[in-house]
């Protein structure tokens, strides 16, 4: 019953460094998303995923990639990361459009 | 663009009573969802209530209820009866029905719950 998994939970990284945000969802979902949200403020769209190999920019794409080769695997990959990516990670995942999404625990991110 | 706007960026309530948050949205879009989810201190996000908007039925889920308001582009949470636990960040979020358009969030509403 793990539903959506987040790894790491915490982590710091120094200007310029790389890093990839796990996401998996045991659930059979075909709809994946990656948020952040910015202190006290609402969540926006990294990248979301329809199915596996299909991907699609949200409304904050920028210094982000990510990947589905799975239906239960999202990565997000931060490559030179910058202190403006401070922030925290959600992943997400529904059955299809209109559905509600299920959260993971989110993974909060330091550059320093 | 579509865009999800909470005017209350806090609100209190005492414990037992009843609290309305509010969200309006922008869109041209006839059929398509509204959400509401609740963020506790724990950080998770929980989904509250869901409304399709094809259905003018109010949704309902237990304590909480939604007053959606088509023409209007409205779509307020009501809480009744409040519980100490019931103090979180709470987002409105609305979803075009295309099968490939995301949800959109607004920036929550913080509510206190004082006993």
């Amino acid at each position: 019953n793990a539903g959506v998994t987040q790894t790491p939970k915490f982590r710091i990284l120094k200007i310029g460094q790389s890093m990839t945000l796990q996401c998996t969802q045991d659930m059979n979902h075909n709809y994946m998303y990656w948020y952040r949200q910015d202190p006290g403020m609402g969540l926006k769209l990294i990248y979301y995923s329809v199915g596996a190999g299909i991907t699609d920019k949200g409304e904050v794409p920028n210094g982000y990639n990510v990947s589905r080769s799975t239906t239960e695997d999202f990565p997000l990959r931060l490559e030179l990361a910058a202190p403006s990516q401070t922030s925290v990670y959600f992943c997400a995942s529904s059955s299809r459009g209109g559905q509600p999404q299920h959260f993971g625990d989110g993974t909060r991110l330091s550059i320093l | 663009a579509q865009t999800v706007t909470q005017s209350q960026p806090e609100m209190s309530v005492q414990e037992a009573e009843t609290v309305t948050l509010s969200c309006t949205y922008d869109t041209s879009e006839s059929d398509y969802y509204l959400f509401w989810y609740k963020q506790p201190p724990s950080r998770q996000m929980i989904l509250v209530i869901r409304q399709e908007a094809y259905k003018q039925q109010n949704a309902t889920e237990n304590r909480f209820s939604v007053n959606f308001q088509k023409a209007a582009k409205s779509f307020s949470l009501k809480i009744s009866d409040s519980q100490l636990g019931d103090a979180a960040m709470y987002f409105c979020a609305y979803e075009k029905n295309s099968g490939n358009t995301p949800l959109v969030f607004g920036k929550g509403t913080r509510l206190s719950v004082i006993a």
